[in-house]
């Protein structure tokens, strides 16, 4: 089975700073790795997603997202957020099989301040 | 413009009440997805269901069940509430299998049992 771990529970920034939210995930066989954001009082929202080819992923919203098979990471950045990204931050990963489920990381806070 | 709606967005019940989470997408999406979200331990996965009728027990199924008569709409029932599935649920859905494709989420349901 496979597993996802954010390393970060809440990552505080100020304006205008870069940051990563860091993913690892383990898995026996080849993986689908997506981005969510889920803003205050609603629902999730994909960033981005790795399913093949170009290992550095842009996204929405000016984020990107590094694969690193040897790493087994999935590390998400913003070279310069903004207040409007305060919102918490779930990695997920999925295989290739008959059901396409997701398993969920427990999430990063990302909290920007003035 | 895609959407996944959810019955309520706040509902309050008391202990040993049956209580009914309806889940409705109008993208024709085959996946449907229950989970619960609760601080620190990110999503779970309750239920999902694959087609109408058929159904696939997810990470935490105990308490739960779900129901699936048209494509468009995922029931999850909980039989008799107990104050611990206090919580948040999230519906989504997707289309397709392999595993690839973006899940669809939800606003949520937030769940208080008293």
């Amino acid at each position: 089975a496979q597993s996802v771990t954010q390393l970060d529970s809440q990552v505080p920034v100020f304006e205008e700073a870069p940051v990563e939210l860091r993913c690892n995930y383990s898995s026996s066989v080849s993986v689908y790795l997506f981005w969510y954001v889920q803003y205050p009082n609603q629902g999730l929202q994909l960033l981005l997603k790795y399913l093949s080819g170009s290992t550095l992923v842009k996204g929405i919203n000016g984020f990107e997202a590094e694969f690193n098979k040897s790493q087994t990471s999935f590390h998400l950045r913003k070279p310069s957020v903004h207040i409007s990204d305060t919102a918490e931050y779930f990695c997920a990963v999925s295989v290739n099989s008959g059901y396409s489920t997701l398993t969920f990381g427990k999430g990063t806070m990302l909290l920007v301040s003035p | 413009d895609v959407k996944v709606t959810q019955s309520s967005r706040y509902l309050v019940k008391r202990t040993g009440e049956k209580v009914f989470l309806e889940c409705v997408q109008d993208m024709d999406h085959e996946n449907m997805f229950w989970y619960r979200q609760d601080p620190g331990l990110g999503l779970r996965l309750i239920y999902f269901s694959y087609d109408v009728k058929m159904k696939e027990k997810g990470d935490i199924p105990e308490g739960y069940s779900v129901s699936r008569e048209k494509k468009e709409r995922f029931s999850l029932i909980l039989e008799s509430a107990s104050t611990n599935q206090t919580s948040m649920y999230l519906c989504a859905s997707s289309h397709g299998t392999g595993g690839f494709g973006e899940q669809f989420f939800g606003p949520g349901t937030r769940l208080t049992v008293l």
